[in-house]
């Protein structure tokens, strides 16, 4: 089956570490995303990539890192720069700067104390 | 990227039409509407989405006004299962970014 991983569904922090969140997808989509959501919130973008080894920065990208050096993989760090890394993070990908929809995974609730 | 403005939540009755509406006066030329939701702790699952003409998916339809400044999202025969949040989002042809404001509370109900 086609879609978009994330991994894990649960994770834990303590303050000061930095963590590095999966997001994996097997649509061959040359786009990828990271949204941050928070409780009774929309989403937020925080990194995109629109191809391999390019990425650009979004409306939060303070104290988050990216990289993509596969089609497939664009894995988000958390660094310990962020002051409110507590919040669900959601992954997406599209075909491409014209393509219309985008497609999530199922997230990952990260929790730092 | 053009502001919506939907209602905070709505109720329905399973089985009924859910009509949801969304407000996009600031709406240019070049911009779509669509429409995603979100189950409670998953990621947002596309809708569907459309210009200026009516649209029609195995989902949902998309009735756009003549002005293209409001539309509204039906679901003809809701089921508990439709019970989410619904995002309307505005947005260029070619932009890739989607902009999530706090969408529409859908409460289907027995």
């Amino acid at each position: 089956d086609g879609g978009i991983t994330q991994s894990p569904k649960y994770l834990f922090r303590k303050e000061g570490q930095n963590v590095t969140l999966s997001c994996e997808q097997n649509l061959n989509h040359d786009a990828m995303y990271w949204y941050r959501q928070d409780p009774g919130q929309g989403l937020r973008l925080i990194y995109y990539s629109q191809i391999v080894n390019d990425f650009q920065k979004g409306d939060i990208a303070e104290g988050y890192s990216v990289s993509r050096e596969k089609k497939e993989s664009f894995p988000l760090t958390v660094t310990s720069a962020q002051k409110n890394p507590t919040a669900f993070y959601l992954c997406a990908s599209s075909r491409g700067v014209s393509s219309y929809e985008q497609y999530f995974g199922p997230g990952t609730r990260l929790t730092v104390t | 990227d053009a502001k919506t403005t939907q209602p905070p939540s709505m109720d329905c009755a399973e089985g009924r039409a859910a009509n949801l509406p969304c407000n996009h006066s600031t709406i240019s030329g070049n911009e779509y509407v669509y429409w995603y939701r979100q189950i409670h702790s998953q990621g947002p699952q596309y809708i569907i989405h459309g210009l200026k003409n009516n649209e029609t998916n195995e989902m949902a339809s998309l009735i756009i006004t003549e002005d293209r400044k409001s539309s509204t999202l039906i679901l003809p025969h809701a089921t508990l299962r439709d019970t989410a949040v619904y995002y309307c989002i505005v947005r260029p042809r070619q932009g890739n970014k989607l902009v999530f404001g706090a969408g529409t509370i859908l409460r289907v109900k027995s």
